[in-house]
């Protein structure tokens, strides 16, 4: 079955640490790919996706993703992080059936 | 533009009982999807509506059923109420439903099941 999979549940950073979430999906075929957020109090919200062309995905707030097919990844980077980065990040997977399967999310803290 | 509204925001009802959300996507999208989160689960997706027709649907049990109307509004029903269900569920526009385009999601209802 398709499936996407996020080992970090809580990951832990200062300000200015550089950051790296791993995504990654099981399936044989075409994918596309997702990553959103959920601040706090806030809704989800898309922060980037990749369909094709260019594996390397840059998205809002600087955020970028990068599709390693060989590996069946799509991590989330981010050189950089600040504290309003602390929120919850979705993985997420469309296996040519059009509806997305959720990663079960990992949640960010930055320590100012 | 306003977003995609949910209502009731929370909700508590008991086992058996049955229960109704809404969803009033983004003015101009015609699709709307509906999801289940839990602590256990995460997010999964429950169906998608599209012109008032279901155009997919996960793996749940057929006490979750759904229906859109012409204005594009959705809602989402589950009967038999179990305390499984108690969950936050989220509804997403879009458009026209491809999956190319940006799904924009609600606040979410929150449905605590005793």
């Amino acid at each position: 079955a398709q499936s996407v999979s996020q080992h970090n549940h809580h990951v832990i950073l200062s300000e200015a640490a550089s950051l790296e979430l791993g995504c990654n999906y099981s399936y044989g075929g075409t994918v596309n790919l997702f990553w959103y957020v959920q601040y706090p109090g806030q809704h989800l919200q898309l922060l980037l996706k990749y369909f094709s062309g260019d594996p390397l995905v840059k998205g809002i707030k600087g955020f970028e993703a990068e599709f390693i097919k060989s590996k069946f990844s799509f991590n989330l980077r981010k050189p950089s992080v600040q504290w309003s980065d602390t929120a919850e990040y979705f993985c997420a997977g469309d296996f040519g059936n059009e509806k997305l399967t959720f990663g079960t999310g990992t949640r960010l803290t930055i320590i100012p | 533009k306003a977003g995609v509204t949910q209502t009731p925001r929370y909700l508590i009802k008991t086992r058996g009982q049955q229960v109704t959300l809404s969803c009033s996507p983004i003015s101009g999208h015609r699709s709307v999807s509906w999801y289940q989160q839990t602590p256990g689960q995460g997010l999964q997706f429950l169906f998608e509506y599209f012109s008032e027709t279901q155009r997919n649907k996960g793996n749940f049990p057929g006490r979750f059923s759904g229906r859109q109307f012409s204005n594009s509004r959705s809602e989402m029903n589950v009967s038999t109420l179990e305390l499984g269900d108690s969950a936050l569920y989220l509804c997403a526009s879009r458009v026209s439903g491809l999956l190319q385009e940006t799904q924009y999601f609600g606040p979410g209802t929150r449905l605590l099941v005793l």
